[in-house]
């Protein structure tokens, strides 16, 4: 089992739908999460973070975490042609050093066509 | 610059050869992180220092894959006698801060490395 899995898509939505984009990770103990977005020939650009269960929204994007099914999503509102791109969901599995010792998914990418 | 740059940009090499990537994080940012990236993956950890100091190099495939940073600033990550399974794409990225939930990663372009 890889510690974070994501379907590889491509996920196709309609300009002005939501998308959703799922993660699971194998490391109950992990405590932070990152989405990551990166455009084809591009480095990965951080969007969201989120460590406490829940929703966390910001603009037309929305986290959501479930530690106790081990499962993060991310959720993008009337979505764009510019939203284009795969999509990195990142784990902390750093404990006790303080730094990020991020484990990524091979991502999902998303086509949103008009 | 505002950014983390990274050098050369793209790497050819002939198999058995050394190859010396470079990266130069954003200015002030104390932790640094090195990740290697397939086609259609994501990055996969190699390394991480907190100034001069190499705490974490769990993700280092094997010992002909080492890296420095002497000052605390720009890192170079060393893969000797290189083989074609190393091609990939090699990233940098930093980071403000070495405590705390969040920190967030700022990544370089990348030396894309090939060896024949």
């Amino acid at each position: 089992q890889k510690e974070v899995e994501q379907n590889s898509g491509p996920l196709s939505v309609p300009e002005g739908a939501i998308a959703s984009l799922n993660c699971t990770y194998s490391d109950r103990g992990s405590q932070s999460f990152f989405w990551y977005r990166q455009y084809s020939g591009k480095s990965p650009e951080l969007i969201m973070f989120i460590y406490s269960n829940g929703d966390k929204e910001d603009g037309r994007f929305t986290a959501q975490l479930n530690k106790a099914s081990q499962y993060v999503s991310l959720l993008i509102r009337d979505s764009q042609p510019s939203d284009s791109a795969t999509y990195l969901c990142a784990v902390n599995m750093e404990r006790s050093g303080g730094y990020n010792k991020l484990i990524f998914g091979a991502g999902t990418r998303l086509a949103v066509h008009p | 610059g505002a950014g983390v740059s990274q050098s050369p940009r793209y790497k050819v090499t002939k198999r058995g050869q050394d190859v010396a990537l470079r990266c130069d994080p954003i200015s002030g940012h104390v932790s640094l992180y090195w990740y290697r990236q397939a086609l259609g993956q994501g990055p996969e950890f190699l390394t991480y220092f907190n100034y001069e100091a190499q705490q974490d190099k769990s993700g280092l495939p094997n010992d002909r894959f080492s890296a420095e940073r002497p000052e605390g600033s720009i890192s170079t990550l060393t893969i000797q006698r290189t083989e074609q399974r190393d091609s990939a794409m090699y990233r940098c990225a930093s980071s403000a801060l070495t405590s705390g939930n969040y920190n967030e990663q700022f990544f370089g372009p990348g030396t894309r490395l090939t060896v024949l």
